[in-house]
């Protein structure tokens, strides 16, 4: 089954760290590039980060630069995303997304 | 802010059709492949349409995009109440060097 699951989330304070992880399944995983994306609650989607096969490249909202780190290990098919100095505002569910499949979701809630 | 606009909400009766637009600009939707996203109450989005107007595996032939220009076009025919949902234009904006999203449609079936 092609499948993406991330795992990781949960309450921070403000200023904390948290480490997402995204393992893949079912399809190659090293032949795409790799998303996150969030979702506010009760708000749209906003892309954070992706990273390219051999994550050569990397790209990020603005919003989040100098804070986040996308990586990725192809030979553990998996994905992650690395959460420095975080913010309320970075409270959202945190979704995996291959060009043609999403995970299920994540919820990050920084707050103290 | 997003830079793709999309009507908020669009409604049609059961069977019918329903068309929703989602515009930009020539950094984005004018230089690039456009997909469509639907998001099912509760649940994670998924892929509708890519590539403008292909279908993933899966994806019935009721669901269809179209672009011309700096604006793309969701079509659903022959709607149905599993059709409710909130529907996402996306594209990559190479001013941004970003991936941007739509604001978001939601389909009501009245």
């Amino acid at each position: 089954e092609v499948q993406l699951v991330e795992s990781g989330g949960g309450l921070v304070q403000p200023g904390g760290s948290l480490r997402l992880s995204c393992a893949a399944s079912g399809f190659n995983f090293d032949n795409y590039w790799m998303n996150w994306v969030r979702q506010a609650p009760g708000k749209g989607l906003e892309w954070v980060a992706n990273i390219k096969q051999d994550g050569s490249e990397k790209y990020y909202v603005d919003s989040v630069k100098g804070r986040f780190t996308i990586s990725r290990d192809n030979a553990e098919n998996s994905l992650y995303l690395q959460m420095n100095s975080l913010r309320a505002e970075d409270t959202a569910v945190y979704y995996c997304v291959s060009k043609f499949i999403w995970g299920q979701g994540t919820l990050v809630t920084v707050s103290s | 802010q997003s830079v793709l606009t999309q009507p908020p909400s669009v409604s049609a009766a059961p069977g019918q059709k329903v068309t929703m637009s989602c515009s930009g600009s020539s950094s984005n939707i004018g230089n690039d492949y456009v997909c469509w996203y639907q998001q099912l109450p509760g649940t994670a989005p998924k892929l509708l349409i890519y590539e403008n107007n292909k279908r993933p595996s899966g994806i019935p032939d009721r669901f269809s995009g179209s672009k011309s220009g700096t604006s793309a076009t969701l079509g659903i025919t022959g709607l149905q109440t599993g059709d409710e949902a909130d529907y996402y234009c996306g594209t990559w904006d190479s001013s941004l060097s970003a991936y941007v999203f739509g604001t978001g449609t939601k389909v009501t079936v009245l």
